[in-house]
C-alpha cells in the first residue's frame, strides 16, 4: 500500500543539527512532491517546504530559509529533511506528506518527534 | 499568528450541523483550493477535504466543504463522537509562495 515511514524519535543539543528521513513505497516516488510539514507541542501545524524529488527543485518556507535543507534519493525513494542551528524551538514533530496539486496531502508519514535539549 | 484564521473550538450534538470557518485573503483562499485535515491526538494529520468540497475515498459524507470569496467553511452534519479532532484548514499562498495552514479547531461532540 501507498505509504511514507520516516525515522526514529532524535535528541539534539541546541546549536546542532538534525536529520529526519521519509521513505516511501506503493506509488511512482517521482509523481509527488514530498512536504514538511512540523507541529510543536500543543500547537497547529506548520508548513516548512517542498522538494520535487522528480527534479530536485525545492521551495522553503521563508523563516526556514539558511537553515533547512531538503533532499531526495530517487534510488531509495526517501526524502530527507535537514535542519541546522537548533533551538528549544524547533522541538516538534516533523511529517513528510506528499502532494499532488489540486487534491491536497492525501498520504503522511507517522511524524519524528525531535527534541532539542541540554 | 497563522495566515488562515479559524475558531479555536468548536462543539455541537449529533443532531445538530456544525460549521468550522477559515478565513483568508485574495492571494490564499481567493485564487486558491482550500484542503481540510483531521487530526487525532498523537497520530498523522488526515486528508478529509481537498480541492474545497471533494471528500478522499473512505471520508463519510456528512463531511462537507465549501467556499466562497476569500473564506472556505467545513460542515460536519450530525457530528459522532468519533468526530471529536483537531481540523485544520490549508491552502496555498501566491504573495508567501508557500503553503499556509489555519491554527486549527477542536471539534467537542456534546
Amino acid at each position: 500500500q501507498v505509504q511514507l515511514v520516516q525515522s526514529g524519535a532524535d535528541v539534539k543539543k541546541p546549536g546542532a543539527s538534525v536529520r529526519v528521513s521519509c521513505e516511501a513505497s506503493g506509488y511512482t516516488f517521482t509523481g509527488f512532491y514530498i512536504h514538511w510539514v512540523r507541529q510543536a507541542p500543543g500547537q497547529g501545524l506548520e508548513w516548512m517546504g517542498w522538494i520535487s524529488p522528480h527534479t530536485g527543485a525545492t521551495n522553503y518556507a521563508q523563516r526556514f530559509k539558511g537553515r533547512v535543507t531538503m533532499t531526495s534519493d530517487t534510488s531509495i525513494t526517501t526524502a530527507y529533511l535537514d535542519l541546522s542551528s537548533l533551538t528549544y524551538a524547533d522541538t516538534a514533530v516533523y511529517y513528510c506528506a506528499r502532494l499532488l496539486p489540486l487534491y491536497g496531502m492525501d498520504v503522511w508519514g507517522q511524524g519524528t518527534t525531535v527534541t532539542v535539549s541540554s | 499568528q497563522s495566515v488562515l484564521t479559524q475558531p479555536p473550538s468548536a462543539s455541537g450534538t449529533p443532531g445538530q450541523r456544525v460549521t468550522i470557518s477559515c478565513s483568508g485573503s485574495n492571494s490564499n483562499i481567493g485564487h486558491n483550493n482550500v484542503n481540510w485535515y483531521q487530526q487525532f491526538p498523537g497520530m498523522a494529520p488526515k486528508l478529509l477535504i481537498y480541492g474545497n468540497n471533494q471528500r478522499p475515498s473512505g471520508v463519510p459524507d456528512r463531511f462537507s466543504g465549501s467556499k466562497s470569496g476569500t473564506s472556505a467553511s467545513l460542515a460536519i452534519s450530525g457530528p459522532q463522537s468519533e468526530d471529536e479532532a483537531d481540523y485544520y484548514c490549508e491552502s496555498w499562498d501566491d504573495t508567501l509562495n508557500g503553503r499556509v495552514f489555519g491554527g486549527g479547531t477542536k471539534l467537542t461532540v456534546l
